[in-house]
């Protein structure tokens, strides 16, 4: 098994430009979620999902959109990019939607917006 | 909402050393508490967790102690190597739904060899 995989590794972006970060996974996990990295400010959840077809939002959601067609893949799309975006984004998943269960992280995507 | 305050943010102990972790939190709710290990370059990965049924639970050097009336829970590392070094997160679940984890702000440890 791969685990949890993350595409691009690194990105640069100008304001106001759009991307999508991707994630999936192929352990058959229902929960995956998505966590945003800052110095000082550990891991800050942005969006997850319990299952294929509902997403729900974390902590931090403004700025971001997600979705989920499949159990194995769980997109992040940065509409219009800010400076305030730049950071480490973490992808995760377990195998329910309980918070108790083990979660497994993605390598990260680092993303600086000029 | 659950708060989650760890310290120190960061940790400088010699080899063979031991090194503690300490994290607080505020739902007298919360029943799981995991340390997740961050190395260089990867992403977070379990090494420990407690349940709130338990006051300590050991895995080779590793330890974790909860302390429910006082709502603090650490992480014990012993006999410190340089492999050791990482950035360590401990967590809690949040208070408005059980499908969310809260991170601690990380602490940084360094093993000097």
């Amino acid at each position: 098994n791969a685990g949890v995989t993350q595409t691009p590794k690194f990105q640069v972006l100008k304001t106001g430009q759009s991307m999508t970060l991707q994630c999936a996974q192929d352990m058959n996990h229902e929960y995956m979620s998505w966590y945003r990295q800052d110095p000082g400010m550990g891991l800050r959840l942005i969006h997850y999902s319990v299952g294929a077809g509902i997403t729900d939002q974390g902590e931090v959601p403004n700025g971001y959109n997600v979705s989920r067609s499949t159990t194995e893949d769980f997109p992040l799309r940065l509409l219009s990019a800010a400076p305030s975006q730049t950071s480490v984004y973490f992808c995760a998943s377990s195998w329910d939607y309980s918070s108790t269960d083990t979660q497994y992280f993605g390598p990260g995507t680092r993303l600086t917006v000029l | 909402g659950e708060n989650v305050e760890q310290h120190p943010s960061t940790l400088s102990v010699q080899e063979g050393d031991s090194a503690v972790i300490k994290c607080t939190y505020s739902d007298s709710a919360s029943n799981y508490f995991p340390w997740y290990k961050q190395e260089l370059g990867k992403g977070p990965q379990l090494i420990i967790d407690i349940r709130s049924n338990v006051g300590e639970k050991k895995d080779q050097r590793i330890a974790v102690t909860l302390n429910k009336t006082a709502k603090h829970f650490s992480l014990h590392i012993t006999e410190t190597q340089p492999e050791d070094s990482a950035v360590y997160f401990c967590a809690a679940p949040g208070v408005d739904s059980s499908y969310k984890l809260i991170f601690g702000s990380g602490t940084r440890l360094l093993v000097r060899p």
